[in-house]
């Protein structure tokens, strides 16, 4: 079945570094991709997403782009803040025909300091 | 507009019981979503609606857990004769139809002693 492999955090940074999370996934056909976001003490809010091979979703200065050939979805951002402190997960969902349930990675806690 | 709702948003119950966890998706989403959130297990789909098509139970863990959307809105998730393993927290989301977005609620919090 369709997996998601992601990296174990927790990842600690400081202010104006940068962030890269190694996103791997398998699956059969051409599934749509994404990254949600966890704030403590807030939902999972969608990040970004990218629908096809080589597109590259972007959002509030996160960026992943969806390689087929190495069936990844890194999420990179280059100067993080405090306020990017959160827990991130990589998703998947299949081709249109089969719904749009998600299949998660185990998600990267993510603490930026000061 | 309003977000996604879930009730409660904690539940403490004693092993055996009987619990129903709550759905409200935004107005005018046909799709709805339960997922659970566990440290064991991470965040795995548990059921599908869309519409009036049939849903997809395929995540359902056992036989014990069912699921019900009443006039295409409301979502009721019900577990039977709970068991330790089912403290979890139970995410509910919804989307429009052929949407790529969902959106989650809070969840809801269950602790089973």
């Amino acid at each position: 079945g369709d997996s998601v492999t992601q990296m174990e955090g927790p990842v600690t940074l400081s202010e104006e570094a940068f962030l890269t999370i190694n996103c791997t996934y398998t699956a059969t056909g051409y599934p749509s991709l994404f990254w949600y976001v966890q704030y403590p003490g807030e939902g999972l809010q969608l990040l970004l997403k990218a629908t096809k091979a080589d597109d590259k979703g972007s959002n509030k200065g996160f960026e992943a782009t969806y390689r087929k050939e190495t069936t990844s979805f890194h999420l990179e951002k280059g100067s993080v803040q405090v306020s990017d402190s959160a827990v991130y997960f990589c998703a998947l969902s299949p081709p249109r025909t089969a719904g749009n349930k998600l299949t998660f990675g185990g998600g990267t806690r993510v603490l930026v300091k000061p | 507009g309003a977000g996604v709702s879930q009730s409660p948003s904690n539940k403490v119950t004693e092993k055996g019981k009987d619990v129903e966890l709550r759905c409200d998706p935004i107005s005018g989403h046909t799709a709805l979503y339960w997922y659970r959130q566990s440290l064991g297990q991470g965040l795995e789909f548990l059921i599908y609606f869309q519409g009036n098509s049939a849903p997809d139970k395929s995540g359902l863990p056992s036989d014990r857990f069912s699921a019900e959307r009443t006039g295409g809105s409301v979502s009721t998730l019900t577990i039977q004769r709970t068991q330790q393993e089912d403290s979890a927290v139970y995410l509910c989301a919804s989307s429009l139809a052929n949407e790529y977005e969902q959106y989650f609620g809070p969840g809801t919090r269950l602790t089973v002693t």
